[in-house]
């Protein structure tokens, strides 16, 4: 059991540059989300994908980050023209669904807008 | 509307102590709830989950928690904590109106003395 992979572990980058984070789901997990926690605050929902089909996304999830899913596997979430606001750690989780709603986390992605 | 509500934003035990943490939600039906722990700069990893059924429900490392349905309530207990206990531990609720999303509290960072 490899778990919920996320690379990179640590990203700075200046502001208004574009990040690309990555997630490997647990293998025969079909759903995906993504999850942003500032310190001290606890995780809140970004996006969800049943598969490759985003089902839901949170108004947080602004014009500048997209999120995708090809093939119903790994997952991207990309943040258009960083803002010093989207500094936080970014939390990728996948669940079975359906009777074993229990998501499993990943170690998450420190972002850093410099 | 759902929420979790996490009381205390900090507590601090001595190890070998016995340990509650608080947890009170609000939801129309009964929910999905979890626990989950984060070390510093780690992901979640999932204690416990109440689904339904028996409403004390048993986690990994000795965690046990109370579902109580007339207090709205989901509070975490262990008998006797150590030094490694020492971490932030969230509280979440999933709801069958909510989509697959967690809704988390703002945890409870939880300090050990020798």
């Amino acid at each position: 059991d490899t778990g919920v992979s996320q690379n990179p572990r640590h990203k700075i980058t200046k502001r208004g540059q574009n990040v690309t984070f990555r997630c490997d789901p647990i293998s025969e997990h079909n759903r995906l989300y993504w999850y942003r926690q500032t310190l001290g605050q606890g995780p809140e929902f970004l996006t969800y994908f049943q598969n490759e089909a985003q089902l839901e996304k949170s108004r947080l999830l602004s014009d500048r980050f997209s999120a995708e899913r090809p093939k119903g596997s790994f997952s991207t979430l990309e943040i258009q023209r960083t803002e010093q606001g989207d500094s936080a750690m970014y939390l990728c989780a996948s669940s079975l669904g359906g009777i074993s709603p229990e998501a499993f986390f990943g170690q998450g992605t420190r972002l850093t807008v410099v | 509307a759902q929420s979790v509500t996490q009381p205390d934003i900090h507590i601090t035990v001595s190890e070998g102590a016995s340990l509650e943490l608080r947890c009170n939600y609000s939801y129309g039906a009964t929910p999905y709830l979890f626990w989950y722990v984060q070390s510093p700069g780690q992901g979640l990893q999932l204690l416990l989950k109440y689904f339904s059924g028996d409403t004390l429900v048993q986690g990994i490392k000795g965690f046990e928690a109370e579902f109580k349905r007339s207090q709205s309530s989901f509070n975490l207990r262990k008998p006797s904590v150590h030094w490694s206990d020492a971490a932030e531990y969230f509280c979440a609720l999933h709801g069958e109106t909510s989509g697959s999303r967690l809704t988390f509290g703002e945890g409870t960072q939880l300090t050990v003395n020798p």
